[in-house]
C-alpha cells in the first residue's frame, strides 16, 4: 500500500462545474496536508494546507479532512480551463524530521470549456 | 513572501561531467531545505533533506556520493550532480521550509539533460 494515493484520473469536469480530488494515506500519526498544483513543465505551486478535521475554505477551493478515515479532499467550485493542471497530495507525518513531506503520484484534472 | 530561486533553470550537459543547482530563499530564511526529483509523468520523489550548517539526510536508494549537497547558509543549498548520466537527466525542484510554519515553498526547477 502507498503511504498516500490518488486516483490518477484524469479527471475531466466541464467549466463552471465543482471538481473533487480525492486522497487517502496510511500513516495515522500524519499531521499536517497540503495540497499543491503542478502545471506541465513546472514546479508545484502551494494551494492549501489543512491539520484539523473538518473544512477549510480559501476562494474557490475547499480541503476536506477526515482523519478518522485517512481521507483529504479538494474541491474546487466554478471550475476554470485554467485549473487544468496536476494536483498533488502530500502528507507530513507525525514526528516526522524538519517537515519531510510524502506525496501522492498526483491527479491530472482537466477542465474543458 | 515566501519565494524560492533555482539557477540554472535548465542545463545540458555531457554524460561524465558535474552539474551543480543553486536553490535559494529570497525573502526568507530556511533552515530546512529539500530536493526532489521528477521524471516525465511521475511524482516528485524526495531525494534528500538538507539542513544549514549540517549534512544532509538522504532518502533510501539515493547515492550520496553521487548527490552532493551542500547547505551553506540560511538562504542557499546546492546540489552537485557528479559524473551524470544519461539516466539522470531529470527535473529537479527544491523547496525550502519556512522556519517555525509548515508549509513548503518550491523554487522553479531545474531540467538536468545528459548527452
Amino acid at each position: 500500500q502507498k503511504e498516500v494515493e490518488q486516483n490518477s484520473g484524469p479527471l475531466s469536469v466541464p467549466e463552471g462545474a465543482i471538481a473533487s480530488l480525492n486522497c487517502t494515506y496510511s500513516d495515522r500519526g500524519s499531521q499536517s496536508f497540503f495540497w499543491y498544483r503542478q502545471y506541465s513543465g513546472k514546479s508545484p505551486e502551494l494551494i492549501m494546507f489543512i491539520y484539523s478535521n473538518g473544512d477549510k475554505e480559501d476562494g474557490r477551493f475547499t480541503a476536506q479532512l477526515n482523519k478518522a478515515s485517512q481521507y483529504v479532499s479538494l474541491l474546487i467550485r466554478d471550475s476554470q480551463p485554467s485549473d487544468s493542471a496536476t494536483y498533488l497530495c502530500a502528507v507530513k507525518k507525525g514526528g516526522t524530521s524538519y517537515g519531510k513531506l510524502t506525496f501522492g503520484q498526483g491527479t491530472i484534472l482537466t477542465v474543458h470549456p | 513572501g515566501a519565494v524560492v530561486s533555482q539557477h540554472p533553470s535548465w542545463v545540458i550537459c555531457k554524460s561524465g561531467t558535474s552539474v551543480k543547482i543553486e536553490c535559494r530563499s529570497l525573502d526568507f530564511q530556511a533552515t530546512t531545505m529539500f530536493w526532489y526529483r521528477q521524471f516525465p509523468k511521475q511524482s516528485l520523489m524526495l531525494m534528500a533533506t538538507s539542513n544549514e550548517g549540517s549534512k544532509a539526510t538522504y532518502e533510501q536508494g539515493v547515492e550520496k556520493d553521487k548527490f552532493l549537497i551542500n547547505h551553506a547558509s540560511l538562504t542557499l543549498s546546492t546540489l552537485t550532480v557528479t559524473s551524470a548520466h544519461p539516466e539522470d537527466s531529470s527535473f529537479y525542484i527544491c523547496s525550502a521550509r519556512v522556519t517555525s510554519r509548515n508549509e513548503q515553498f518550491f523554487g522553479p526547477g531545474t531540467r538536468l539533460t545528459v548527452l
